[in-house]
Formats: structure tokens, C-alpha cells, sequence
């Protein structure tokens, strides 16, 4: 069975700190790996990776996959109170349409 | 900007009784999706749909649920006789072809389910 795991479950920093949030996965026919905001309802798309060791970046945003170790990390740079939502990590196969996402990182960022 | 919308946003209903929850995906995508996210827990596939058919579906979409496209706008997912279980927020998400080699599905804002 597809499995997506994502640690911390939660993190609380203070505004203007990095964070760093993880997600594994074990996936058949691995095909990607995406990143998705959720601030109150509606997940919002922020990156997609398929080659391993290739940052992606937008702004104070980055993320890197490892395909060998079978994971992702996503790095947020001087924080903001906007930043507070819950990260989801999810995979995608080939030959099938599904997205298996993770429980998700739910970061909060105090003033 | 173009966006997917779900309606109704809430709906409570009693166990056993039939729930419609309705999407209308952005106008030139191709592939529709429903997921659903019962509170606390991960955000689960249930379908897609692509040239009026279903394209995949997951074990939780069993016979009681069902799909439909019926006016070239709308897609709906229909629940024939809902369980306690089925309270969750359910997600309608599209994309286009161009959009599958990203990755990227846009999401709707979701249609919260309460079975009572």
C-alpha cells in the first residue's frame, strides 16, 4: 500500500525563523512528489519535484527531493504569520490518477 | 482568477438519507476529481473522472457513491445512503492535460459533510 509520512506533526517558531518540515514516502511506480498549502479549506499548490537533488524555489519557499532515500523536505526562510497553515506532502504514480497525501505538518507561526 | 467551486459548503443530513454535493470545475479543464478528508486524518482519493467516465476510482468509492457530469458544467458526486462514517469535507479538484504533467490539481473549498 502507498504510504506518505510526514514529521513534525505540528510546529510552532516564532516569526522570522527557518523551519524545515520532512515528508517520506514509499509509493510503487513512483512518478512525483508534491507540496500543497492548506490555510483554512482548499489546498493550494506549491511545488512539484520529480528529479532528485534539484531545489525548487518561489520566493522564501524551497523544497528538494531524494529519490535514493525516498523523501522531501521543504524549507521556509524568515517566517511570517502567513506561513501558518498545514503543509501537505503528496505522491503521485505512474499509471494511475491519484494524489496519496500525508497527514500533514500543521505550522504555526507566532508574531 | 478562474477557480473551482463546491456547494453547498455545509450540509447536515440524517443517516441513510441521499446527499448530491456539487462541483463546477474551471471552465477548460478536462479531469475531475473528488477526495474527502475526514477531520483530523489525511486527505483520501476517491475518484476520477475524465471523457464522462470514471478513469480510477479507490476502494472507499464503493457502490454507494457515484459520479456525474450531467451538463457539461457541473460535476457532482452523489452518496446513496449516507453513513456516520461519511462525515468528512469533501474536495472536488480539476486540471487540465497540461496540468497532469505538473502535477498541480486546483482545489475546490470544500463541501463539509455532517451525518447525523
Amino acid at each position: 500500500e502507498d504510504k506518505v509520512v510526514q514529521s513534525p506533526l505540528s510546529l510552532v517558531v516564532h516569526e522570522g525563523d527557518t523551519v524545515t518540515l520532512n515528508c517520506s514516502y514509499e509509493v510503487t511506480n513512483f512518478r512525483s512528489l508534491l507540496w500543497y498549502k492548506q490555510e483554512k479549506k482548499a489546498p493550494t499548490f506549491l511545488f512539484m519535484l520529480t528529479s532528485s537533488g534539484i531545489e525548487k524555489k518561489s520566493g522564501r519557499l524551497s523544497s528538494i527531493l531524494d529519490k535514493k532515500e525516498l523523501f522531501s523536505i521543504l524549507n521556509i526562510t524568515a517566517t511570517q504569520t502567513g506561513d501558518s497553515a498545514v503543509y501537505l506532502c503528496a505522491a503521485s504514480n505512474f499509471g494511475n490518477e491519484k494524489l496519496t497525501f500525508g497527514t500533514g505538518t500543521r505550522l504555526t507561526i507566532i508574531p | 482568477e478562474p477557480e473551482v467551486t463546491q456547494t453547498p459548503s455545509h450540509q447536515v443530513t440524517q443517516m441513510g438519507q441521499e446527499v448530491i454535493l456539487r462541483c463546477v470545475p474551471i471552465s477548460n479543464h478536462l479531469y475531475f476529481y473528488w477526495y474527502r478528508q475526514i477531520l483530523g486524518q489525511k486527505v483520501e482519493f476517491l475518484v476520477s473522472f475524465y471523457n464522462n467516465e470514471i478513469s480510477e476510482k479507490s476502494e472507499i468509492f464503493d457502490d454507494q457513491f457515484s459520479v456525474e457530469r450531467p451538463d457539461g458544467s457541473n460535476f457532482t458526486l452523489k452518496i446513496r445512503s449516507t453513513k456516520l462514517e461519511d462525515s468528512a469535507m469533501y474536495f472536488c479538484a480539476s486540471n487540465t492535460d497540461r496540468d497532469k504533467n505538473t502535477g498541480e490539481l486546483f482545489f475546490g473549498e470544500g463541501s463539509r459533510l455532517t451525518v447525523l
